[in-house]
């Protein structure tokens, strides 16, 4: 199986600061790769796909960028409504395993 | 606007089984594959396995062979999972999701993640 690893495993950070997640593919999965925000008590949802590509309805501070093992999520300009936990996900071969989560957390 | 409801929340005694369903309501269910996901309390997300109805494919995390079964009917847009042998660490809530796919002929591949959610059910597996 290929292993997904986040970091950090958790962040503090103030309203309009900037944030940079990483994921690391423990093989390459091409652009395969999907970020998830999840609020406490609901389903995730889904930010980006292949890597880069921003999903309907998503604001356009978050970005996607990688390809191969290494990925980053950044938000440009932290919102109250971001503070949440994000997760990866490769969806280049079964199983789609996902990374641990990033809990974002106002400092 | 397309929507994946769950059935409801399950109560079950180690030992046993449970069946999960995810109904599919105002959009196409043969273009897309449907995940299970699980997250136990207070920890990450977990993939299961899926299943491709229009093609029947199913795959499963190897940890669930033998324990997992995920179904569909396509007459009424609904996919199921049944996990046997429930343990307590099988408490968990369950999602099922969609994402769409892209038949290449002699493969598939899935590239536009997990689109849309199931509201998820909880099971809890408890002597």
């Amino acid at each position: 199986d290929i292993q997904m690893t986040q970091s950090p495993s958790s962040l503090s950070a103030s309203v309009g600061d900037r944030v940079t997640i990483t994921c690391r593919a423990s093989q390459t999965i091409s652009n395969y790769l999907n970020w998830y925000q999840q609020k406490p008590g609901k389903a995730p949802n889904l930010l980006m796909y292949g890597a880069s590509s921003l999903q309907s309805g998503v604001p356009s501070r978050f970005s996607g960028s990688g390809s191969g093992t290494d990925f980053t999520l950044t938000i440009s300009s932290l919102q109250p409504e971001d503070f949440a936990t994000y997760f990866c996900q490769q969806s280049y071969t079964t199983p789609h395993t996902f990374g641990q989560g990033t809990k974002l957390e106002i400092k | 606007q397309v929507q994946l409801v769950q059935s409801g929340a399950e109560v079950k005694k180690p030992g046993s089984s449970v069946k999960v369903s995810c109904t599919a309501s105002g959009g196409t269910f043969s273009r897309y594959s449907f995940s299970w996901v699980r997250q136990a309390p207070g920890q990450g997300l977990e993939w299961v396995g899926r299943i491709i109805p229009v093609l029947n494919i199913t795959n499963y995390a190897q940890k669930f062979q033998g324990r997992v079964t995920i179904t569909a009917d396509k007459s009424t847009s609904t996919a199921f999972m049944e996990l046997s042998s429930l343990r307590s660490e099988d408490t968990a809530v369950y999602y099922c999701a969609r994402e769409m796919f892209v038949d290449h002929g002699t493969y598939y591949t899935f590239y536009y993640g997990l689109d849309v959610w199931g509201q998820g059910t909880t099971v809890t597996v408890s002597s």
